[in-house]
Parts: C-alpha cells; sequence; structure tokens
C-alpha cells in the first residue's frame, strides 16, 4: 500500500520568501510522484511530476521537487514566493504513471505581502 | 483544447434524495476518474475507468453510489439516497492512458451539500 505524509496543513511565507512545501512518501515499489496545486472552487493542476528520470523535477510557475530515495522525500520548493501562490498544494503517489493516483491532506500556502 | 467538465457546479439537496454528476472528459481520454474530496482532505478514488470498464471500482460504496460511462466518453456518478455525509466535493479526472508519461487532469468538481 502507498500512502502521502505531508508536514503542516499551513504554511504561511512572505512574498519574495521561500517556499518549502514538505512530502514523504511510502511505497513498496519505485514510486511515481506528482505535486498538484488547487486554487479556491477549482480543480487540481498538475504543478510537476517525478517518473524515475532526473532526481530534480521542474515544473510550472517557478516550482521544483527533488526525489530522494533515501529520505522517502520529494518536497516541492520555489525561490520567491508571489502572492499568486496562495493556494492548498497537494503531493501524490502511484505506483506507475497510469494507475491511481494516493493523495496527501494537502498544505494550504498563505503568502503575505 | 476544453479541458474536462463537470456539472452541475453546485447542488444542495435534502437527505435521502437522489443526485447525479454528469462529467465529459477531455477529447480522446480513455481514462475517466471519480474521486471524493471530503473538507481538508485529499482526494481518494471512486471509481476508475478504462473505456467503457470500470477496472477499479473497489472505494465504491455500492449500496448507494453507482457509476456509468456509456460509449467510453461522458460519464455520471448517482448517489441514491443522500446522507449528510456525503457532503463533499466529487472531482472528474481524465487521462489518455498513454503509460509512464501518462497525465490526470482534473475538472472543477462538484461541490454536494446535503441538508
Amino acid at each position: 500500500a502507498q500512502s502521502v505524509t505531508q508536514l503542516g496543513s499551513h504554511v504561511s511565507v512572505s512574498e519574495g520568501a521561500l517556499v518549502l512545501l514538505r512530502c514523504n512518501y511510502s511505497s513498496s515499489v519505485p514510486p511515481y510522484l506528482f505535486w498538484y496545486v488547487q486554487y479556491p472552487n477549482q480543480g487540481l493542476q498538475l504543478l510537476l511530476k517525478y517518473t524515475s528520470a532526473a532526481t530534480l523535477v521542474k515544473g510550472i510557475n517557478g516550482f521544483e521537487a527533488e526525489f530522494k530515495k533515501s529520505e522517502t522525500s520529494f518536497h516541492l520548493t520555489k525561490p520567491s514566493a508571489h502572492m499568486s501562490d496562495a493556494a492548498e498544494y497537494f503531493c501524490a503517489v502511484s505506483d506507475s504513471g497510469y494507475s491511481t493516483l494516493t493523495f496527501g491532506k494537502g498544505t494550504m500556502l498563505l503568502v503575505s505581502p | 483544447e476544453a479541458g474536462v467538465v463537470q456539472s452541475p457546479r453546485y447542488k444542495i439537496i435534502e437527505k435521502k434524495q437522489p443526485v447525479a454528476f454528469w462529467c465529459n472528459p477531455i477529447s480522446g481520454h480513455n481514462t475517466l476518474y471519480w474521486y471524493l474530496q471530503n473538507l481538508g482532505q485529499g482526494p481518494e478514488l471512486l471509481i476508475r475507468y478504462e473505456n467503457e470498464e470500470a477496472v477499479d471500482d473497489s472505494q465504491l460504496p455500492k449500496d448507494r453510489f453507482s457509476a456509468e460511462r456509456l460509449k467510453g466518453v461522458d460519464s455520471t456518478l448517482k448517489i441514491q439516497p443522500a446522507e449528510l455525509g456525503d457532503s463533499a466535493v466529487y472531482l472528474c479526472a481524465s487521462s489518455a492512458g498513454t503509460g509512464e508519461t501518462d497525465t490526470q487532469y482534473f475538472g472543477p468538481g462538484t461541490r454536494l451539500t446535503v441538508l
């Protein structure tokens, strides 16, 4: 069985500050890992995904994530937060590129001026 | 390219009433998913279709929930009768089913409130 743990239900940063959202996973097979963003009253939008290629994955809107097998982590980062980044972020894992996703509980990112 | 379309966006019903949600996936996408998202939680899979076939419905509460995907395109998710605990957002997603590069694209969801 797979699972995802996102540390911190809420993360607050100032505009221009580093964004770090944490995700740890559990998987019995080499995982496929995803980060999605959800704006209010909208569906989930894919930010980036790891599919066993490069361990540092670059996504949209300046986000990137690094797969660390030894730490079973896939943390999401962005060097400089923008007000428009305020949203809820979900980490997800699957055992292949086309199977069911198992999501974490989400982290709400709050950005203050 | 049009995204995943869901309707209605919002639905308020009394408990014990039936309700249905509709999803139109991205054109050409063979795989369709229905997810349930409770407040403060991540989405959880209810059912996954490959074309017309439901290949994973293990998490669908079959006593009150049903789904269909006629002709392998649009899909309908039904609840009958609805209970207070069914209040949640119901998300539909689709993917091309192309293997390791596959990506799930989500619709905006239907927010159900059961009174």
